[in-house]
């Protein structure tokens, strides 16, 4: 059964710093990896995702993958207020089916 | 653009009572998730839906039955409310099973007295 840890599990950092979010998984045949974003009350919704090793960028938010080290990231430049959130990173089975969540990192960015 | 709509809200009940929370979308979505959300955490599977008439049990089925009674709509039904499972609970759709965006409801907070 796939397994995955969200690291730190709560985070605070001024506006305008580098934010580095890390998640772990325990299946290397996993296919898809993606981060969620969750304002406090809301309903979570899709930030960004991933299917192969490396690097994507999309504005001020970046993924790595490394599937050898059974680790993904996400990266956030120039952080913002707004930014502030609890931040779900999810991966599939080997199968590319049913996501598993981890457990959320709680992000908050003090003006 | 699609949305979907979870009802009730909040839902209160009693101890062993049998209490159903139902979700609808209008993305014409083939799959449909219930997870459960403790205060703060991360997201547990309870059932999904691949496609209409479909039903797969998720990490957390113990408790919980499930309906999928048209493509549009997904109902979960807790068995037995414990005042453990207080959380709230979360319905969400995706194009296919897989590496799709899945969308995701307002949610329904469940309290147990």
């Amino acid at each position: 059964q796939q397994k995955v840890q969200q690291s730190p599990e709560s985070l605070i950092v001024p506006e305008g710093a580098m934010t580095s979010l890390n998640c772990t998984f325990s299946d290397s045949a996993s296919q898809y990896f993606a981060w969620y974003r969750q304002h406090s009350g809301k309903a979570p919704k899709a930030l960004m995702s991933i299917f192969s090793n490396g690097e994507k960028e999309e504005g001020r938010f970046t993924i790595h993958l490394n599937k050898a080290s059974l680790h993904f990231s996400l990266h956030i430049r120039d952080s913002q207020p707004s930014d502030s959130a609890l931040y779900l990173c999810a991966v599939s089975d080997n199968a590319g089916a049913k996501l598993t969540f981890g457990g959320g990192t709680r992000l908050t960015v003090r003006p | 653009g699609g949305i979907i709509t979870q009802t009730p809200k909040f839902l209160i009940g009693q101890e062993g009572q049998k209490l159903t929370l139902k979700c609808q979308q209008n993305f014409n979505h083939d799959t449909m998730y219930w997870y459960r959300q403790d205060s703060g955490k991360g997201l547990r599977l309870i059932y999904y839906s691949i496609t209409e008439n479909d039903l797969q049990k998720g990490d957390l089925s113990e408790g919980y039955d499930a309906s999928r009674e048209k493509k549009s709509s997904f109902s979960l039904t807790v068995t037995s409310a414990q005042k453990n499972e207080m959380a709230v609970f979360l319905c969400a759709s995706s194009i296919a099973l897989g590496g799709y965006e899945q969308y995701f409801g307002p949610g329904t907070r469940l309290t147990v007295l």
